[in-house]
């Protein structure tokens, strides 16, 4: 059973492209959240998702950042016209069902690099 | 809003050392506790997670304990070995406004050396 996959693993942009950032949960699950660290800071939560909806979106900058969760496919992490500050890993993780005893299983993350 | 807070933020010992990681917590309302270990450039492995009913849970040589009254936990690791040389993550999840149950709120880690 594979773990959350995460793709790509390194990711370099210029300023002004955009990114995006997949994340494929582990088999049977439906739930899926995106954190970000930020050089020198801790884990800070995103967004969650389930199949076709976004639950909590409150971590999320307003601006030029989207995720989706399509029926189909992975979940996606968008970042349009990417800024230096938006440099940072982004983690996936996944969970079976909601609550506070379903573990959320981390994806090896994607490293976004703008120049 | 929940804050948490690693100390050390790094520590270096020697082979065989026993240790222990700390975990402060501001908001004592949460539904579990976690600890992680980050290889560098690598996910997260979840190492322990210690429900808010519980005191402790014990993995191998890992121990981690959970005081939720006053907001902290620690992981103890018994006889270190190089392998263990990592960034361990503390994490809860509860204790935001809102009342969520599923957002996970990070210290920035104790980055663990063991010298052989």
């Amino acid at each position: 059973n594979a773990g959350v996959m995460q793709n790509p693993r390194h990711l370099v942009r210029r300023r002004g492209q955009e990114a995006r950032l997949r994340c494929s949960p582990m088999k049977g699950h439906s739930h899926v959240y995106w954190y970000r660290q930020l050089p020198e800071e801790g884990l800070k939560f995103m967004v969650y998702l389930q199949k076709e909806n976004i639950i909590d979106e409150s971590g999320m900058p307003k601006e030029r950042f989207s995720a989706e969760f399509p029926k189909e496919g992975p979940s996606i992490l968008r970042i349009q016209q990417v800024v230096r500050g938006d440099s940072a890993a982004y983690f996936c993780a996944s969970s079976l069902a909601r609550g506070p005893g379903k573990t959320q299983y981390f994806g090896p993350g994607t490293r976004l690099l703008v120049l | 809003k929940q804050e948490v807070t690693q100390i050390p933020a790094a520590l270096s010992v020697p082979e065989g050392e026993n240790l222990v990681l700390n975990c402060s917590f501001t908001d004592s309302a949460i539904y579990n506790l976690q600890w992680f270990r980050q290889d560098p450039g690598k996910g997260l492995t979840s190492l322990l997670l210690i429900q808010s009913s519980q005191r402790e849970q014990t993995s191998g040589r890992l121990n981690a304990s959970l005081d939720k009254s006053s907001g902290r936990s620690t992981l103890y690791i018994a006889a270190s070995q190089p392998g263990d040389s990592a960034t361990y993550l503390c994490a809860v999840n509860g204790g935001n406004s809102g009342g969520s149950n599923y957002k996970l709120t990070f210290g920035k880690g104790t980055l663990l050396t063991v010298n052989p």
